[in-house]
């Protein structure tokens, strides 16, 4: 089965402080995904990457950024965190390239639940 | 762009009863539609697709979900629910400008009761 795992299910941090969210797959899969689901906002999509070293912004990447220095590896950076990222962040990761017609299955973790004092 | 909507927040169905969670969507062109599920303290889990084909699909734990083109809907459908089911449950659109990444809608939580 495909395993994603998140180093963290619960953080809490102070205003300010650098946080890192740490996500692993053990698929090989090309593309890795970061969302933060809030209630009634269902999920939305921070950043993406499609390979190594490679990154997209997705819909509300303000206040974060990403790595993937190995294909196994997406980790999100919240620079200096504030309240309002206070969240679960979700992430997923997916087998298929882009551009592609494809399933569009992705594989979840289990979600970080981060708290910003 | 490509969108999904759930127009409920909520759904109460008693056990055994048949369940349908909805989902209205806004894609040009031939959607790519998903159904997850994310049950409490964990993350979400693929439940079913339609790419093409038969507009009914079927999907994990006994769910379907019908296509129905000329309302651009995709409503989840059990025949009976169980307690078990309760949890939140996604839609979403496959956005194919671009990089194709998924668009979720907000999310229904599904209580089934005893």
């Amino acid at each position: 089965d495909v395993k994603v795992t998140q180093s963290s299910r619960y953080l809490v941090k102070r205003t300010g402080e650098k946080v890192f969210l740490e996500c692993v797959q053990d698929m090989d899969h090309e593309n890795m995904f970061w969302y933060r689901q809030d209630p009634g906002l269902g999920l939305r999509l921070i950043y993406f990457s499609y390979d190594v070293k490679m990154k997209e912004k997705g819909d509300i990447p303000e206040g974060y950024s990403v790595s993937r220095e190995k294909k196994e590896r997406f980790s999100l950076i919240l620079e200096s965190a504030s309240t309002n990222q206070t969240s679960m962040y979700l992430c997923a990761s997916s087998p298929e390239p882009p551009g592609l017609v494809n399933t569009g299955e992705l594989f979840f973790g289990e979600g970080s639940r981060l708290t910003v004092l | 762009a490509q969108s999904v909507a759930q127009p409920e927040d909520q759904v109460n169905v008693a056990e055994g009863n048949p369940l349908t969670v909805k989902c209205t969507y806004s894609v040009s062109g031939n959607p790519y539609l998903f159904w997850y599920v994310q049950y409490p303290n964990r993350g979400l889990q693929f439940l079913l697709k339609y790419i093409t084909g038969d507009n009914l699909v079927k999907g994990s734990y006994g769910f379907e979900a019908e296509f129905n083109k000329s309302q651009t809907s995709f409503h989840l459908k059990k025949p009976s629910a169980l307690v078990s089911d309760s949890a939140l449950y996604f839609c979403a659109v496959r956005d194919k400008t671009g990089f194709q990444k998924l668009v979720f809608g907000t999310g229904t939580r599904l209580l089934v009761s005893p």
